[in-house]
């Protein structure tokens, strides 16, 4: 139980596009999902936290503008990187809370952006 | 001064090994303590978790947790090759909502033959 996917699991795009990148729970319904990001060799860093029907909270220094949370179901929450930038060439990671106001999450394995 | 704080490593042991890895934090309020895997260019695993003061065991795994130092531990007995990876500690103030995680910056094991 408890499994997240990601889709994709990599992907690269030129400079300028917008990229989404969708994460799902596969058997269990998750009020509450996260979005970290990972540069090689550092721990997670988070990005927003996503509450099934309301706007995503971000956390200082991430533009909201840039990186589009959307958490349109209790399953299923998607990342638009927006006009992306070699800059934001990075590993991106979603978690999910298995129970409402738990909180042990539970990782999806990640998706490889690499912007040229 | 960082809230949780957790040696980069490397740190490599033969197989057999019992590793230590550790986490100190300073925020009094995190009640709530977690240890995750991560395999290379792979999201966390989550390994462990415990709310209170001292052991749990788990297998191989030996979480320990000491409030009053702030200090928190996992053992792995009998390491295997396929223990290399590296090991975030997470750690939440329990507020009855989905908190958010404070993770250590993570140590990295290699198990070696």
């Amino acid at each position: 139980g408890a499994v997240v996917s990601q889709h994709p699991s990599r992907v690269i795009c030129k400079s300028g596009t917008s990229v989404k990148i969708e994460c799902r729970s596969l058997d269990f319904q998750a009020t509450t999902m996260f979005w970290y990001r990972q540069f090689p060799k550092q721990s997670l860093m988070l990005m927003a936290t996503s509450n099934e029907g309301s706007k995503a909270t971000y956390e200082q220094g991430v533009e909201k503008d840039k990186f589009l949370i959307n958490h349109a179901s209790l399953t299923l929450s998607t990342l638009t990187v927006t006009s992306a930038h070699p800059e934001d060439s990075s590993f991106y990671i979603c978690s999910a809370n298995l129970l409402a106001g738990a909180d042990t999450q539970y990782f999806g394995p990640g998706t490889r952006l690499t912007v040229l | 001064q960082k809230e949780v704080e957790q040696d980069p490593g490397p740190l490599s042991v033969p197989e057999g090994a019992i590793v230590s890895l550790n986490c100190t934090y300073s925020n009094s309020a995190f009640q709530y303590f977690m240890w995750y895997r991560q395999y290379s260019r792979k999201g966390p695993e989550l390994l462990m978790y415990t709310y209170s003061s001292g052991n749990k065991e788990d297998g191989r795994f030996t979480a320990q947790v000491d409030k009053s130092s702030k200090y928190i531990s996992l053992f792995i007995r009998d390491s295997q090759p396929s223990d290399s990876a590296t090991y975030l500690c997470a750690m939440s103030p329990l507020t009855g909502t989905a908190s958010k995680l404070t993770f250590g910056t993570g140590t990295r094991l290699q198990v070696t033959l």
